[in-house]
């Protein structure tokens, strides 16, 4: 089975921040990668599809990179409304499978 | 606009059967461009998928839990359902169903609020 290694687990930042999250796979997923927010208490929501495409009504903020093992989720500049949890999510089709990585809990400094 | 809901019980005994059912509401699950899954998510913990149901009642299961979990379809009624059995405090999640594409980017794109699940005697 694919492992989906996220860090950090936890993020302490300040409005106006870069920050960047990333997730490693245990091997090639080509761009086979996703990524969500999830608030407290609420659904998870899609911020980026295979590794690099902006989900519709995602802010241009958020961007994605990678290929391979090695993948990364950016905020260019931290907003009060993105302190969420946020997971990579991998999938393959043959057979059908899915691996979210462990999650990155986003606080505001 | 496409709309999933959860029902079911929220307590389950240890050993027993959970058993979640997901009406889908603005499309049909017989749709060929859809899968409908269900994916848990344990107290504090992170999402785990659990499995997938196709058009004509095809299945995929995660492996981890493959031995315990049936997932069906009731298309008179536009639902899907779960089964999970022998469970035991492990279980105690909050259980969603959602929808995921059939080809090209697989991402889950419409979900249900979700339900919590406990496991207690």
């Amino acid at each position: 089975d694919i492992q989906m290694t996220q860090s950090p687990s936890s993020l302490s930042a300040s409005v106006g921040d870069r920050v960047t999250i990333t997730c490693q796979a245990s091997q090639d997923i080509s761009n086979y990668v996703h990524w969500y927010q999830q608030k407290p208490g609420k659904v998870p929501k899609l911020l980026i599809y295979d590794a690099s495409n902006l989900a519709t009504g995602v802010p241009s903020r958020f961007s994605g990179r990678g290929y391979g093992t090695d993948f990364s989720l950016t905020i260019s500049s931290l907003q009060p409304e993105d302190i969420a949890t946020y997971y990579c999510q991998q999938y393959d089709n043959l057979p059908l499978m899915f691996t979210f990585g462990q999650g990155t809990k986003l606080e505001i400094k | 606009q496409l709309h999933l809901r959860e029902s079911g019980p929220r307590l389950v005994k240890p050993s027993e059967t959970l058993a979640l059912t997901c009406t889908v509401s603005g499309d049909s699950i017989s749709i060929t461009t859809s899968y409908w899954g269900w994916i848990r998510q344990a107290p504090g913990k992170g999402l785990e998928w659990i499995g997938s149901i196709y058009y004509g009642g095809r299945t995929e299961y995660n492996p981890s839990l493959k031995s315990r979990v049936t997932i069906s379809a009731d298309t008179s009624k536009n639902q899907f359902s779960l089964n999970l059995g022998s469970v035991t405090a492990a279980d105690t999640a909050v259980y969603y169903c959602a929808r995921h594409a059939a080809s090209g980017p697989l991402t889950f794109d419409f979900w249900g609020q979700g339900t919590l699940v406990t496991v207690s005697s």
